[in-house]
């Protein structure tokens, strides 16, 4: 069964440098996602992207997260100056469409930011 | 209570027995999913039921919807310890793609 990876698993970046994620998502899916969640507390969601533009993003998204697709497969998320606060696992989703539809979640990266 | 709360918090029952989790949640809503985490694991999605639906099957697992309660249930049925893991309802509303989730349910199966 066709999955979103996730690359790396674990990310160790000191506070003040930039990081980005990677993510594959399902070959025919149209819709990309991002969300969060800090150990212990609930999933959050960032942003989503369609037809190469962010279509929602939270308020936590703000000016130091980006999105891009820069290929034919991968999403990415950067984060450019990383704060402790930033540390958490940061899941990639896709969905075939976009609102009543199920989204397809990767394993997640781990970022820890010292 | 915040969108999307489940109860319990968590829950520990004898292997074969069935789990019933709960989830409220606070607007009105598109549809509402329900997704599975195993620990240090990504969300595997479990089942969706559309917002004029009422009761969706899928294998061992009931979906109930009562939109006028504003509440979920799921049931999983003639439980196994394979399905140790934390249970998160999250919903999806009119108008954009992201999904709301709650707080989860820690679910512990017992051998």
């Amino acid at each position: 069964e066709p999955e979103v990876t996730q690359t790396p698993s674990h990310q160790v970046t000191q506070m003040g440098q930039e990081v980005i994620l990677r993510c594959v998502p399902i070959s025919n899916h149209l819709y990309f996602y991002w969300y969060r969640q800090i150990l212990g507390q609930k999933v959050e969601f960032l942003v989503s992207f369609y037809n190469n533009e962010i279509s929602e993003k939270s308020e936590i998204f703000d000016d130091q997260f980006s999105v891009e697709r820069p290929d034919g497969s991968n999403f990415t998320l950067k984060i450019r100056s990383t704060k402790l606060e930033d540390s958490a696992m940061y899941f990639c989703a896709s969905s075939e469409w976009g609102s009543n539809q199920p989204q397809h979640f990767g394993d997640g990266t781990r970022l820890s930011i010292l | 209570s915040q969108q999307g709360e489940e109860d319990p918090q968590a829950l520990s029952i004898q292997e074969g027995e069935n789990a019933t989790m709960n989830c409220s949640y606070k607007t009105s809503i598109n549809n509402l999913q329900w997704y599975r985490q195993n620990s240090g694991r990504g969300l595997v999605h479990l089942i969706l039921i559309r917002s004029n639906e009422r009761e969706k099957h899928s294998g061992r697992l009931r979906v109930t919807l009562d939109t006028s309660k504003k509440s979920s249930s799921l049931l999983i049925t003639a439980s196994r310890a394979a399905d140790t893991a934390s249970y998160f309802c999250a919903t999806g509303n009119f108008g954009n793609e992201k999904l709301t989730f709650g707080t989860g349910t820690r679910l512990t199966i017992i051998p």
